[in-house]
């Protein structure tokens, strides 16, 4: 079984500041994790996947994820937030069985000017 | 982007009706997927498909069915219409039942049952 945890369901940030949205895991086989990009009264887009080669992934838009295993943890961080990052971000757990995931809560990042 | 599109984009339908929402995509992918998305709670998934004419149940699967008779059409039907299926569902597509392949999503569809 899998599952996620997004720790808060709003953060807030102002331009040029770190992005930090955290995201704990869940499962019982070696994850394969990813974070999604949701931009308003639109489909989700993936951002970036760890599936276990390197631990540091990067991904589009300048967002970069680390998977530490010791603490079940996969967070997304970006050095310098832009108004266009604003949008809601969801982590997600690939199951072992027909490719279901599983998906957090999700989180909004607002993005003050 | 993947093709995918979703029909109808928004829908306002009474309780008791029958519902039927469509998703089309031009990729072949052989996995389907419909989720239902509401505040709070993140995408739950309904149901899936890894094939034409296979499917099965998500986590949330009550009041809903769906079907595949093509490649690159999943439909899902509200039976019978309740105010509790009030959402925004997704439909998604994945080129393997494989752990790493990611999924493409459809621009979703509104529904609101009154």
């Amino acid at each position: 079984a899998q599952s996620v945890t997004q720790l808060g369901s709003h953060v807030s940030v102002s331009e040029g500041a770190l992005v930090l949205l955290r995201c704990n895991y869940s499962s019982s086989v070696p994850p394969y994790l990813f974070w999604y990009v949701q931009y308003p009264n639109q489909g989700l887009q993936l951002l970036l996947k760890y599936t276990s080669a390197a631990t540091l992934v990067k991904g589009i838009n300048g967002f970069e994820a680390e998977f530490k295993k010791s603490e079940t943890s996969f967070h997304l961080t970006k050095p310098s937030a832009h108004m266009s990052d604003a949008a809601e971000y969801f982590c997600a757990v690939s199951g072992s069985n027909a490719g279901k995931s599983t998906f957090g809560d999700g989180t909004t990042l607002t993005v003050k000017p | 982007d993947a093709g995918i599109t979703q029909s109808p984009r928004h829908k306002v339908t009474e309780t008791g009706t029958p519902v039927t929402l469509r998703c089309h995509q031009t990729e072949n992918h052989r996995y389907m997927y419909w989720y239902r998305q509401d505040p709070g709670h993140g995408l739950r998934l309904i149901h899936y498909s890894y094939g034409v004419k296979d499917t099965d149940k998500g986590e949330v699967s009550d009041g809903y069915s769906v079907s595949r008779s093509k490649t690159e059409d999943f439909l899902l039907t509200l039976e019978s219409a309740t105010s509790s299926q009030t959402s925004v569902y997704f439909c998604a597509i994945s080129e393997s039942g494989g752990r790493g392949y990611e999924q493409y999503f459809g621009p979703g569809t509104r529904l609101t049952v009154t």
